[in-house]
């Protein structure tokens, strides 16, 4: 059974770079595409981007190219850099588990972690 | 990119009773559709798969139903724990992948 907790800093400053990481434990992160979703009171559930197991990321048109992922198999965990904070990136952020390849839908989330952008 | 539209906002139901929730896709999706429930301070819980398939563990009273641009989600006799939003995701399409603004199911 997969369990996934995200990590982060709580508080960013406007302009900063937010950074968050994504513990998975029970299975490894090289055998799944894994998405980074967030959710904020004014926009709902909204995905931000994915990482598959080629490391080969894609992201939200939306946030243009402010978005970075990477995973490092040594520590079985992923990161998330959002770059050119603004309060509109203020929400609880996801980590979440493609249930197969080819197939975009999440079996397995975190808890997410709440970002405040002030 | 697929926009994703949940009615009603809200519904308000008493227990046992049977409910349907709505989406709708701004253009097919197929069968390429999934449901989530989610709790006040949890993460969001997938419910439905590929439109109509229960995902692990999930009770027999709730089905899915739909393909193209018209789904639903019924909860048969609805329980106490079932009081949550329900958010429909379409993976047809992407980037980037989409989600509706939920249905919240609520005591009446």
């Amino acid at each position: 059974q997969v369990e996934v907790r995200e990590t982060g800093p709580g508080l960013v400053k406007p302009s900063e770079t937010l950074t968050l990481t994504c513990i998975v434990s029970g299975d490894a992160i090289g055998d799944h595409y894994w998405s980074w979703i967030r959710q904020s009171a004014g926009k709902g559930l909204e995905w931000i981007g994915q990482l598959n197991v080629r490391e080969t990321t894609s992201h939200n048109p939306s946030l243009k190219s402010r978005v970075t992922m990477s995973a490092d198999r040594s520590k079985n965990q992923l990161s998330l850099r959002l770059a050119s904070v603004t309060a509109a990136d203020s929400a609880v952020y996801f980590c979440a588990k493609h249930w197969d390849y080819d197939s975009n839908w999440f079996d397995s989330w975190g808890p997410g972690t709440l970002v405040t952008v002030s | 990119e697929i926009v994703m539209t949940q009615s009603p906002a809200t519904l308000s139901v008493s227990p046992g009773e049977r409910v349907t929730l709505s989406c709708r896709a701004s253009q097919s999706v197929s069968s390429h559709l999934a449901w989530y429930q989610q709790k006040p301070g949890q993460a969001p819980r997938l419910l439905i798969y590929g439109a109509s398939t229960r995902a692990t563990g999930i009770p027999a009273r709730f089905s899915g139903s739909g393909s193209g641009t018209e789904f639903t989600l019924t909860i048969g006799s609805l329980q106490s724990e079932d009081f949550a939003v329900y958010y429909c995701q379409q993976y047809s399409n992407w980037p980037p992948w989409t989600f509706g603004q939920g249905t919240k199911v609520e005591v009446k």
